[in-house]
């Protein structure tokens, strides 16, 4: 089946500092996208990136991220973490070769703590 | 204003009861799913649906069932409770090949 691995499940960094959040998958499916999603505090999860194109960095609120499929990855980076950053960040994919193109699959999630 | 609604925020039950899950959406979206977030489990899919179609259901129990009566609803019905189905779930939205937009959730305690 379908996965989406996120290695690290607490990320901590210093406010002013680059963050990165890892994020591998395997998958059948052959004509894919790709998101971030952000969920800060009891709220619901919001779309922060999204990417169907190999090797095209895609960008929104500081937040950057390229789909790299010869190495099956979709990284999430920052140049300056922000306190205001601090949530759960979820990599998503989902197959672009039906109608069910709303149906994801996340990963575990990564915790982000910016600190001060 | 939020525009997936989702009712009640939060909900109660004792084990072995019934829980209907409200959900309706004001976008205009003709696709609607339902995922669940729970302690040990990441944001996982439960079900959509495309124009009131059952397009797939990746839940194991038949416990959990979608209702569609209007094209903007898909409520969740969840029979014989159990503290395992203790989650947060999440009513979801979005047009064909977009990103599904997720409502503020229901927070389900069985005890």
């Amino acid at each position: 089946g379908d996965s989406v691995t996120q290695t690290e499940g607490l990320v901590t960094v210093t406010e002013g500092l680059p963050v990165k959040l890892n994020c591998t998958y395997q998958t059948t499916y052959l004509t894919i996208a790709f998101f971030w999603y952000v969920q800060y505090l009891n709220e619901a999860p919001q779309v922060l990136l999204k990417s169907s194109t190999d090797n095209k960095r895609t960008e929104h609120q500081g937040f950057h991220a390229t789909l790299h499929k010869s190495s099956s990855s979709f990284h999430l980076q920052k140049s300056s973490a922000q306190l205001s950053d601090s949530a759960l960040y979820y990599c998503a994919l989902s197959d672009r070769t039906g109608a069910n193109t709303g149906k994801l699959t996340f990963g575990h999630g990564t915790i982000l703590r910016v600190h001060p | 204003d939020p525009k997936i609604i989702q009712k009640p925020k939060y909900l109660v039950a004792v084990t072995g009861s019934e829980k209907i899950l409200i959900c309706e959406q004001y976008l205009g979206h003709n696709a609607m799913y339902w995922y669940r977030q729970s302690a040990k489990k990441p944001l996982e899919f439960m079900f959509s649906y495309s124009y009131q179609k059952l397009m797939d259901n990746q839940t194991a129990s038949s416990r959990f069932q979608p209702q569609s009566s209007k094209k903007n609803h898909l409520d969740l019905q969840i029979t014989a409770l159990k503290p395992d189905d203790s989650a947060t779930y999440f009513c979801a939205s979005s047009p064909t090949n977009q990103a599904p937009l997720f409502g503020e959730g229901t927070r389900l305690s069985v005890l």
